[in-house]
């Protein structure tokens, strides 16, 4: 109950393509879905975040879509660009748990 | 300015050595993170210290010991290295007990031989 499924472990989209990560959870207490991009030799940094009390949040070219009832959040990522290519990493939190809960990471590579 | 920085960057070593790891922050939280993230790039908390006090102790071999000499520092110490440790482990902070924020430091990427 406690993981967070990630998918796909990669994806290859186009220059000015739309990159979408899905990741699903179990523990109906997490309250607090952030995403983390990580570079090649760099630490996870915090992306964009959202809690359930919206369906959708939106950052520039990032947007987190909600949805409670199937307990799923996906990454959207607009008019994908080559200096988008990372490791995507969704995470939950929250009740009883006292930890960031890490999905399996996505490789995206954004072709020119 | 550093945020969270670890030194040192890159550590090789042979197995069966001890080595330390460690850790600063400058952003002024009070909870601090060990995580290890291996090949396959999972990445999977160690330990977690708030105010020095541990209160995450995931299932860790006891040869890793983390030690918080005050909030602002937490160090990572590993006896009798195996070449299963080789892996990168990264610390990271964050503000309160709700572990929701939290930057990461850049890394260090251990080596066992």
């Amino acid at each position: 109950q406690q993981q967070v499924k990630q998918s796909p472990q990669s994806l290859i989209v186009q220059k000015g393509g739309i990159s979408i990560i899905n990741c699903a959870y179990e523990n109906t207490a997490f309250d607090y879905f952030p995403w983390y991009q990580q570079f090649p030799g760099k630490g996870p940094a915090l992306l964009i975040a959202i809690r359930p009390d919206v369906s959708e949040k939106k950052e520039g070219r990032f947007t987190i879509s909600f949805n409670k009832s199937a307990k799923q959040f996906s990454l959207h990522i607009m008019d994908s660009q080559p200096g988008d290519s990372a490791t995507y990493f969704c995470a939950a939190t929250g009740g009883a748990t006292n930890k960031l809960i890490f999905g399996t990471g996505t490789l995206l590579a954004v072709q020119p | 300015d550093t945020a969270v920085s670890q030194t040192p960057k890159y550590l090789v070593t042979q197995m069966g050595n001890d080595k330390s790891i460690k850790c600063e922050q400058n952003l002024g939280h009070d909870t601090m993170y060990w995580y290890k993230q291996d090949s396959k790039k999972f990445l999977k908390i160690m330990f977690s210290y708030n105010n020095k006090e541990l209160i995450i102790n995931e299932t860790v071999p006891n040869r890793f010991s983390p030690k918080s000499p005050d909030k602002a520092h937490l160090n990572l110490h590993i006896n009798s290295l195996e070449l299963g440790d080789s892996a990168v482990y990264f610390c990271a902070s964050s503000s309160g007990l709700r572990k929701e924020t939290q930057y990461f430091g850049p890394g260090t990427r251990l080596l066992v031989l």
